[in-house]
């Protein structure tokens, strides 16, 4: 059964600090990787897809990250600002299941 | 180009109820998901369809079903709503089987 695990729950940083978030998952055969997040009572707004054939995708200041073979993935965030600040979540779309698989999230605070 | 549109937005229900809620996805998508959110067990997957079809469905009990038409809008339904189905409940839309997931902006549930 695969489990998605991002640690730490929370993180509180000062403004303009560079950023890495972490993703785990249990097991391998996925066909991609989904990095969200989402501002408080709202829905998931989708930052980065990386396909399970990539190492990296870049969008702006974000840049993630995935080794398929170790089972990670990260999130950088460069130069952070406080309108960031939001939960971040990754999730893995499962090898022949068609569903994505959540991590807990991180809920990210960027303090001016 | 429009979003994933989720209605309502906001339902109170009483126990013993019953539930429907709709989601529009992207105009071409043909993917549908439904998930349930929770503080306590974030989100987790209740089921899928393509075309019409349901091709996966989660770990949910049968009192949750859901169908999809054949412009691809999607219903789900709850019946004898108990008070542990409070949630954020968020819908996605995918073009295709395994690509990028779009969410809506959920319908938040209470049932009292």
């Amino acid at each position: 059964k695969q489990e998605v695990t991002q640690i730490p729950a929370a993180l509180s940083v000062p403004e303009g600090e560079n950023l890495v978030l972490n993703c785990s998952f249990t097991d391998s055969a996925i066909y991609n990787l989904q990095w969200f997040r989402q501002d408080p009572g709202k829905g998931l707004t989708s930052l980065l897809l990386i396909q399970s054939s990539q190492r990296e995708q870049t969008s702006g200041r974000l840049n993630a990250s995935l080794d398929k073979s170790s089972g990670r993935s990260t999130l950088y965030i460069a130069a952070s600002q406080p309108g960031d600040s939001a939960t971040y979540l990754c999730a893995v779309l499962q090898g022949g299941s068609e569903k994505l698989v959540f991590g807990k999230g991180m809920k990210l605070t960027v303090n001016p | 180009k429009a979003g994933v549109t989720q209605t309502p937005r906001y339902l109170i229900k009483t126990r013993g109820q019953q539930v429907t809620l709709s989601c529009s996805p992207i105009s071409g998508h043909r993917s549908v998901s439904w998930y349930q959110q929770t503080p306590g067990q974030g989100l987790q997957f209740l089921f899928e369809y393509f075309s019409e079809t349901q091709r996966n469905k989660g770990n949910f009990p049968g009192r949750f079903s859901g169908r999809q038409f054949s412009n691809s809008r999607s219903e789900m339904n709850v019946s004898t709503l108990e008070l542990g189905d409070s949630a954020l409940y968020l819908c996605a839309s995918s073009l295709l089987e395994n690509t990028e997931a779009f969410f809506g902006q959920g319908t938040r549930l209470t049932v009292v």
